[in-house]
Formats: C-alpha cells, sequence, structure tokens
C-alpha cells in the first residue's frame, strides 16, 4: 500500500503569510493527488485535484504543484479562513490513502 | 444541491454490528464510485472503503477487510455499510463521499456528508 507523508504536522503563521505543506508518497502516484481543508466539526472540502487543478471556487491564492513522489500545497497571503487542517490524499488507485495532516495555527 | 446525509451511526459494544447508510441526492448517483472515510476523535482521515458505480468493484483497508462490507443500491441512491465485529478502534466519524467524475477509475472526493457517529464501548 502506498504512504503518504506530510510535513510539517503543524505550522504556524500570520495573516498574509504565504506557506506551503510538503506531502510526499512511498512510491509514484504520478499526478493523482488532492488537497483538502477541513475546520473544526465540519466535513473535508475539496481544493485541489490532480496534482494542481482548482476545485471550482476555490480561492486562487491556493496552488498545488508536484508530480511522482513530491508535493506541495502553497497557500499565499493567508487569509483567517485558511486557519484549519490540511490533508493530501492519493487516488492512484482504489486503495487510497491520506496524509496524516497540516495543522495551520496563527501565529 | 449535491448531498450526501449518512445515518446509523450509533454506540455498540465491542463485537457488536452496524449499518450505515447514506442517502445521496442532486447528481446521477450511477455514475459515480462512491466510498467511506473515517476519522477517529482528534485524528486524521483513514480511507476506509470504495465500491465501483455498478457495485462491481469493491476496495477495503487492510485494517476493515474482512468484517466491514460496502455496497449500493442505485435504485434507491444509497450506498451502504455493513461494519461487524466491531472493535475500539473502530470508534470514529464515517463520512460518505462521491467520486469527483467517473465510476470505475479512481478520483478525488469532491462531496462529502456531514459524518455519522460510530462509538465501540463497552
Amino acid at each position: 500500500d502506498i504512504q503518504m507523508t506530510q510535513s510539517p504536522s503543524t505550522l504556524s503563521a500570520s495573516v498574509g503569510d504565504t506557506v506551503t505543506i510538503t506531502c510526499r508518497a512511498s512510491e509514484s502516484i504520478s499526478s493523482w493527488l488532492a488537497w483538502y481543508q477541513q475546520k473544526p466539526g465540519k466535513a473535508p472540502k475539496l481544493l485541489i485535484f490532480k496534482a494542481s487543478s482548482l476545485e471550482t471556487g476555490v480561492p486562487s491564492r491556493f496552488s498545488g504543484s508536484g508530480s511522482g513522489t513530491e508535493f506541495t500545497l502553497t497557500i499565499s497571503s493567508l487569509h483567517p479562513d485558511d486557519f484549519a487542517t490540511y490533508y493530501c490524499h492519493q487516488y492512484d488507485t482504489f486503495l487510497s490513502s491520506f496524509g496524516q495532516g497540516t495543522k495551520l495555527e496563527i501565529k | 444541491e449535491v448531498q450526501l446525509v449518512e445515518s446509523g451511526g450509533d454506540l455498540v459494544q465491542p463485537g457488536g454490528s452496524l449499518r450505515l447508510s447514506c442517502a445521496a441526492s442532486g447528481f446521477t448517483f450511477n455514475k459515480n464510485a462512491m466510498s467511506w472515510v473515517r476519522q477517529a476523535p482528534g485524528k486524521g482521515l483513514e480511507w476506509v472503503s470504495t465500491i465501483t458505480d455498478s457495485g462491481a468493484g469493491t476496495y477495503y483497508a487492510d485494517s476493515v477487510k474482512g468484517r466491514f462490507t460496502i455496497s449500493r443500491d442505485n435504485s434507491k441512491n444509497t450506498l451502504y455499510l455493513h461494519v461487524m465485529n466491531l472493535r475500539a478502534e473502530d470508534t470514529a466519524v464515517y463520512y460518505c463521499v462521491k467520486s469527483w467524475v467517473g465510476g470505475t477509475t479512481p478520483n478525488a472526493f469532491d462531496i462529502w456528508g456531514h459524518g455519522t457517529m460510530v462509538a465501540v464501548s463497552s
């Protein structure tokens, strides 16, 4: 099974900062990677699919890149609403898996 | 409006069973693969199981294989998860999720239900 490793586990930043979250796959998954945002008590929300494609309605300050085993999610000019937990998700096969999550906190 | 509404979660004793249901609306249910994802209290997301559009293909995480069964009734636009031989570590919110496009290839999860809580305790 494919293991996904996210870093960092926790990230402290301020409104207006630009932050980057990294996700590594234990084997190549081409570009079959998605990113989700989750706020406390809520279901996750799809932000990016196929590594770099922005889901409809998601602000353009969110961007994704990478292929193979290394992927990044970048959030530019952080808004107060962006402080949440972020997960990567590989779907190279039906046996999909998630990273352990990155909690983005206000500094 | 695309919507997924889960039900069936409960407090059960170890070794017990439940059937979770997910009522889908607002999209062509029989055109999409569907999945269950769970989240233990204070923990991250864990993929549990996926079923293809027709139901011909089913896939499970190792942690639930042999104990959980995913199924669907396309005539009722409903997804199910039959969970058996429950353990304390199965305690979680169980989310019903829709694959972004397609029914026979893996894809991102674009629509999530609100979740249903399963608690396993004596």
